[in-house]
């Protein structure tokens, strides 16, 4: 496509729900990231998968968070038992080579009550 | 490891004032620099890049940056601020060493430009 697709946009959920978030990134991009963006806080590393390398998943806060990206495309994260504090937002980027970049998508909101 | 500290959570200026976002890194090696911008409402976009080559960078908007290595720095800066300009803004540095695939981004600095 011609930019990197996120859904939902917005998304709330009850604590203890299971949650999946979308990104569908430019096509030929060989580097998938995920982000977290807290209210006033700057960006914090969640995954990246770098074309068929085994996903570097050092920034996962812990271990109700998953992410997978099915055939070097779309990438699903996936937050189990959600709690209040995994509200924010989430940003998925891609890259064709790290000389150029990211390509952020709009991001999923997604608000835990 | 990399760290990346952007001096001011917030910025304010005059319209037509000089912009000056101040961003310094840590690393090893000198990484791959990056400023994102990010209006309201909106997911971040590229501003600018250092990855060789020469020091000062040009990005859209009028906007450069300068590789500093003495003072690992590579702050961002723009003439003359325009309202428009009012945004946050993350310096970002990602590890040479490692590809430069993975990107470690500052707490970001939030730009106000006044009337």
């Amino acid at each position: 496509g011609a930019g990197v697709s996120q859904s939902p946009s917005n998304k709330v959920t009850e604590k203890g729900k299971d949650v999946e978030l979308r990104c569908d990134p430019i096509s030929g991009h060989t580097a998938l990231y995920w982000y977290r963006q807290s209210l006033g806080q700057g960006l914090e590393f969640l995954i990246y998968f770098q074309g068929n390398s085994a996903p570097d998943k050092s920034g996962l806060p812990s271990d109700r968070f998953s992410a997978e990206r099915t055939g070097g495309s779309v990438s699903t994260l996936t937050i189990q038992r959600t709690q209040q504090e995994d509200s924010a937002v989430y940003l998925c980027a891609s890259s064709l080579d790290s000389h150029y970049g990211y390509t952020f998508g709009s991001g999923t909101r997604l608000t835990v009550v | 490891a990399q760290s990346v500290t952007q001096l001011g959570s917030h910025v304010s200026v005059s319209e037509g004032a000089l912009v000056l976002l101040r961003c310094n890194y840590s690393s090893s090696v000198p990484p791959y620099l990056f400023w994102y911008v990010q209006y309201p409402n909106q997911g971040l976009q590229l501003l600018l890049k250092y990855t060789t080559g020469a020091t000062l960078v040009k990005g859209i908007n009028g906007f450069e940056a300068e590789f500093k290595k003495s003072e690992t720095s590579f702050h961002l800066t723009k003439p003359s601020a325009h309202m428009s300009d009012a945004a946050e803004y993350f310096c970002a540095v990602s590890d040479r060493d490692t590809g430069g695939f993975k990107t470690i981004f500052g707490a970001g600095t939030r730009l106000f430009v006044k009337a």
